[in-house]
């Protein structure tokens, strides 16, 4: 059965810290793997991974694919009251996604 | 600004109604999905749609139904609610014919809750 784990599930940090997300899949045909920021309403778009090793960056977000080990990261530097959302992870196997429970990122002042 | 619309935004409503949750896109998207989600939970596809006149169900029985008679809208009927359809329900659209599947746009939500 294909699945997405993610980890943690929750985390708790400081402004300023730098926080590491993991994500890391069992499927049956793997396409390309999505990361998503959720604040209260709909998820946005982070980044697609389709090939091991190269780094997608955005600002202070960046991640990474590890199609051997299959898992990916996302990082986030010099965090932010604004990072505080739920970071969701999906795997597009066979044409259909299948998302991770998330974790959910606050960070205090 | 957001090119994909959900209404309502909030809904609560007695066992037994009938509902419609409205779900359209500006963006001339091809494919629309409708996901579940319960707080800390997966998401979870309800419903899909590749293209007018084409729907299919996804992994979660919801004993809802949809219908895709113009591009740009996807609504979501639930017959008969009950207590367990409480939740929010997401809707999305994304391009088609991308050699990877390309990113969902999702729309804000509606939470229903039914009492």
């Amino acid at each position: 059965e294909d699945k997405v784990v993610q980890s943690p599930l929750s985390l708790v940090v400081h402004e300023g810290d730098t926080v590491t997300l993991n994500c890391s899949y069992e499927v049956t045909n793997f396409r390309s793997l999505l990361w998503y920021k959720q604040e209260k309403k709909a998820p946005t778009f982070l980044f697609m991974l389709t090939s091991s090793g190269i780094e997608k960056k955005s600002g202070r977000l960046s991640s990474i694919l590890d199609k051997k080990e299959l898992f990916s990261i996302l990082n986030i530097t010099a965090t932010q009251t604004g990072d505080s959302a739920i970071y969701l992870c999906a795997v597009d196997s066979n044409y259909q996604l299948i998302w991770g429970a998330g974790t959910k990122l606050i960070i205090k002042p | 600004e957001a090119d994909i619309y959900q209404t309502p935004r909030y809904l609560v409503i007695g066992t037994g109604k009938k509902i419609t949750l409205e779900c359209s896109q500006t963006m001339g998207h091809d494919k629309m999905y409708w996901y579940q989600q319960d707080p800390g939970m997966e998401l979870h596809l309800i419903h899909y749609s590749y293209g007018v006149n084409s729907t299919e169900k996804g992994d979660l029985s919801s004993e809802s139904t949809v219908s895709r008679i113009r591009t740009e809208h996807f609504p979501l009927t639930l017959e008969s609610a009950r207590p367990s359809h409480t939740s929010q329900y997401l809707c999305a659209s994304s391009d088609t014919g991308q050699g990877a599947r390309s990113p969902l746009h999702f729309g804000n939500g509606t939470r229903l809750t039914v009492t």
